[in-house]
């Protein structure tokens, strides 16, 4: 069935070091994907979205390719801030329902 | 700021009360979705309503009663909750669109604590 795969957290970084979050998934198809940040205390924001192979997403500095030869949506961000500390999920549409399939999170710590 | 409005965003409750979630959107979608998400946990889905009808029920004990008045709101009642039940219930809305799936939008939630 359809899943994504994060890395374990938490990922623990100096401000202004490179960031990369993994994410692999398996699907029917060639869903869209999805990275979702959250920050302490809210809800779930869409950081960044891709809806076909080679695509591109891009949002606040953080860059993602969705990768059909290696099912692969990578989070990559080339400068961290404190303020990008939170928790980044993965995500993929279950084919042809509404629902969305998430990875276990990733929790990214940066310090000053 | 989010587009997704839930009320109220802390609530702590008995295990014999009855309450009541809401959350509005202004942003013409509908679709409208609950969430409960435990501590350092993905979201898990609890219900969908599609065009003000439910579309997925995953299984949710019927101390949970969804219901969608209109387009705009949705709401979760609550009654004889377990402590189990506690976590941060998040709501969130989109487009349906199954052949092209577009993101969906969260609010911050309401955090549940049941004494």
């Amino acid at each position: 069935g359809d899943s994504v795969t994060q890395m374990e957290g938490p990922v623990t970084l100096s401000e202004e070091a490179f960031l990369t979050i993994n994410c692999t998934y398996t699907a029917t198809g060639y869903p869209s994907l999805f990275w979702y940040v959250q920050y302490p205390g809210e809800g779930l924001q869409l950081l960044l979205k891709a809806t076909k192979a080679d695509d591109k997403g891009s949002n606040k500095g953080f860059e993602a390719t969705y990768r059909k030869e290696t099912t692969s949506f990578h989070l990559e961000k080339g400068s961290v801030q404190v303020s990008d500390s939170a928790v980044y999920f993965c995500a993929l549409p279950r084919y042809n329902t509404d629902k969305l399939i998430f990875g276990t999170g990733t929790r990214l710590q940066v310090f000053p | 700021d989010t587009e997704v409005t839930q009320t109220p965003k802390h609530l702590v409750m008995g295990m014999t009360n009855k309450k009541s979630l809401k959350c509005e959107q202004h942003m013409g979608h509908r679709a409208m979705y609950w969430y409960k998400q435990k501590a350092k946990k993905p979201p898990e889905l609890m219900f969908v309503y599609s065009y003000e009808k439910l579309s997925i029920n995953e299984s949710v004990p019927s101390r949970f009663s969804p219901e969608c008045p209109n387009s705009s709101l949705l709401n979760l009642h609550l009654h004889a909750l377990q402590p189990e039940d506690s976590a941060l219930y998040l709501c969130a809305s989109s487009q349906p669109d199954r052949a092209s799936p577009q993101p969906q939008h969260f609010g911050d939630g309401t955090r549940l604590s049941i004494l």
